[in-house]
């Protein structure tokens, strides 16, 4: 119930390219869902997030979207750069409850 | 505003042996959360303080600790250390939603 799961585990993309990550989740009390990316050696940094009564938030390049009834959301990355190169990690929060992470799925944009 | 700040950066420690970790907030938060990151478990969550309160946990072994300071700040303790502790320890910080992380303490042990 507390799970998120993420695929894929890694992911290569041509530079501009739309690169896709998929997270899928049991507990239907989450009420908050961010994305983070993070380069070595570095912490891990908000991206953007959103809640369950919207089916999709764009920033930029960066867009959310999010299915409530099959318990899904997805980060879509528009015209890929070599700089988006990172580890990109999903996570869900119940209000109050603390953060439950995906795996992470290692993104490569080649030149 | 300054991000959230973790010292020491590197640790390098022997088993058996004991480690503080320190995390300064970002000014203004309340909540702080300490992850264990490594590479075949990925983010894994060790305990929440909120005003100086333990509000959540996470399930590690009581070897693990943490306290919050009334100005916010916290530290991590890891007593008898383990080969298998040797990870990055990250700390966040939040304002009721958004969840701020610092740049980890990357902890070794040998």
């Amino acid at each position: 119930q507390q799970q998120v799961k993420q695929s894929p585990q890694s992911l290569i993309v041509q530079k501009g390219g739309i690169s896709i990550i998929n997270c899928a989740y049991e507990n239907t009390a989450f009420d908050y869902f961010p994305w983070y990316q993070q380069f070595p050696g570095k912490g891990p940094a908000l991206l953007i997030a959103i809640r369950p009564d919207v089916s999709e938030k764009k920033e930029g390049r960066f867009t959310i979207s999010f299915n409530k009834s099959a318990k899904q959301f997805s980060l879509h990355i528009m015209d890929s750069q070599p700089g988006d190169s990172a580890t990109y990690f999903c996570a869900a929060r119940r209000n109050g409850q603390n953060f439950v992470f995906g795996p992470g799925t290692r993104l490569s944009v080649l030149p | 505003k300054a991000g959230v700040t973790q010292t020491p950066r590197y640790l390098i420690k022997t088993r058996g042996q004991q480690v503080t970790l320190s995390c300064s907030p970002i000014s203004g938060h309340r909540s702080v959360s300490w992850y264990q990151q490594t590479p075949g478990q990925g983010l894994q969550f060790l305990f929440e303080y909120f005003s100086e309160t333990q509000r959540n946990k996470g399930n590690f072994p009581g070897r693990f600790s943490g306290r919050q300071f009334s100005n916010s700040r916290s530290e991590m303790n890891v007593s008898t250390l383990e080969l298998g502790d040797s990870a990055l320890y990250l700390c966040a910080s939040s304002n009721q939603e958004t969840q701020y992380f610092g740049p980890g303490t990357r902890l070794l042990v040998l």
